[in-house]
Order: C-alpha cells, then structure tokens, then sequence
C-alpha cells in the first residue's frame, strides 16, 4: 500500500531564515505530487504541483519555491521566510491511472516569528 | 471552470443525532466530488468520492453522500453523529479526467462539533 511522510511536523523559524520541508510517497511510481498550504481559518491553497522529476508548477507567486530531485521526493523551500509564511502545510499525492483521488500528508505546521 | 460552496461554516448537532453538511457545486462538466474529514493539526483523510457511478455514495465511518446533478449537490450524511466525528470537513471538485495538471477545487470547510 502506499504510504506519504511529511517532516517535520512543526517547526518554529525566525523571520529571515530559510525553509526546508520535505515530502516522501512510498509504495508507487510517478505520483503526481501536491504542495498545499492552510492558513488559519481559511480552505486550502495549492502551491506547487509536480507531474515527474524536475517539473514544477507554480500556482501562486511568492517566497517560495519547491523542487522534485527524486521521481517520490518533493521538497518546499524558502531562502528568507516572512510572518506571512506561517501555516499548515500538506503535501499530496496522486496517480493518474488509478482516478484522480488525493491522498494527504499528516501535514507540517510552521509558525514565522 | 467549477467551483464549491460549503454552505454552513459551523455546525452543532447532538451526539446520536443525524449530520447533515451542505455542499454545492458549479461545473462545466461532468465532475468528480469528494469529502474530506480533517481532525485538528492532521492532514486530510478522504471520506468518499463521487465518480459517475452510483449516485449514492457510501463512505466511511458511516458516512454517505448522494450526488444529485439536478440540485448541483453533494451533501453529507450520517445517521447518527459519534464524539469522534468532530472535525473540519472539506467538499472537493475536480475535472474528471486526470492528465496531471488538473485542478482540484476546495471547499472552505465545515467544523462539525458533537454536543455530548
């Protein structure tokens, strides 16, 4: 069965520091592989998307960025956070050949200070 | 282009008494619907899809949902809400064929709290 890990699951950064969270699906091949951010109160945001190594899409300019070195590997970056930056962050992932369910992360949750 | 409306923000009902939370949908298409349960600082868990199959959808925890294509709806039911149902819920659109960049449409959430 397939499996998603997301760390960490909190994290506390000063305004100015950089960002690494990281996102791993075990147990399929080419996923399609979600970022999405939840701030509080408020629905879901979709980040970043990525179809293979290498691609991404970006849906909302910002700070961050967000890269795929590994065909189950993706990571969301930043080089210098802002307040703005805090909130729960969920990586996703889905099949193509198998319908268009998505499948979440237990989520990251980042508080800028 | 497709859209969702979660049309309660909150809801309260007492333990043992039905659920019911409201979702409708806008699409150009035939589209596919979900609902996910989201319990407090965890990710999404998906709760039951729609995929031009039955209408009536059964999904877990005692859970159901039934599409209906003429009232643009896909609301959630159970018959009788449980302490642990207490959670966010979310109705989710999406195009139903997957080439990789479709775009999944998220409801704003519904908060299920269960009176004792």
């Amino acid at each position: 069965s397939q499996t998603i890990h997301q760390w960490p699951a909190t994290l506390v950064q000063p305004v100015g520091s950089p960002l690494s969270l990281e996102c791993t699906v075990e147990g399929t091949s080419n996923p399609n592989l979600y970022w999405y951010r939840q701030a509080a109160g408020r629905g879901l945001q979709l980040l970043f998307y990525s179809v293979g190594i290498g691609q991404i899409s970006s849906e909302v300019p910002q700070n961050l960025s967000a890269s795929r070195p590994q065909d189950r590997q993706f990571i969301l970056s930043s080089k210098k956070l802002l307040l703005s930056d805090s909130g729960f962050y969920l990586c996703a992932w889905r099949i193509t050949n198998s319908g268009n369910t998505i499948y979440f992360g237990e989520g990251s949750w980042l508080t800028v200070v | 282009a497709q859209s969702v409306t979660q049309l309660d923000s909150h809801v309260s009902v007492s333990e043992g008494t039905p659920v019911l939370l409201r979702c409708n949908y806008s699409s150009s298409y035939s589209p596919s619907l979900f609902w996910y349960v989201q319990h407090p600082n965890k990710g999404l868990q998906l709760l039951l899809k729609y995929t031009s199959a039955a209408t009536l959808v059964k999904g877990i925890n005692g859970f159901e949902a039934e599409f209906k294509k003429s009232e643009t709806s896909f609301h959630l039911t159970k018959p009788s809400a449980h302490m642990s149902d207490a959670a966010e819920y979310f109705c989710v659109v999406s195009p139903p064929r997957v080439g990789g960049n479709e775009k999944l449409t998220f409801g704003t959430g519904t908060r299920l709290t269960i009176i004792p």
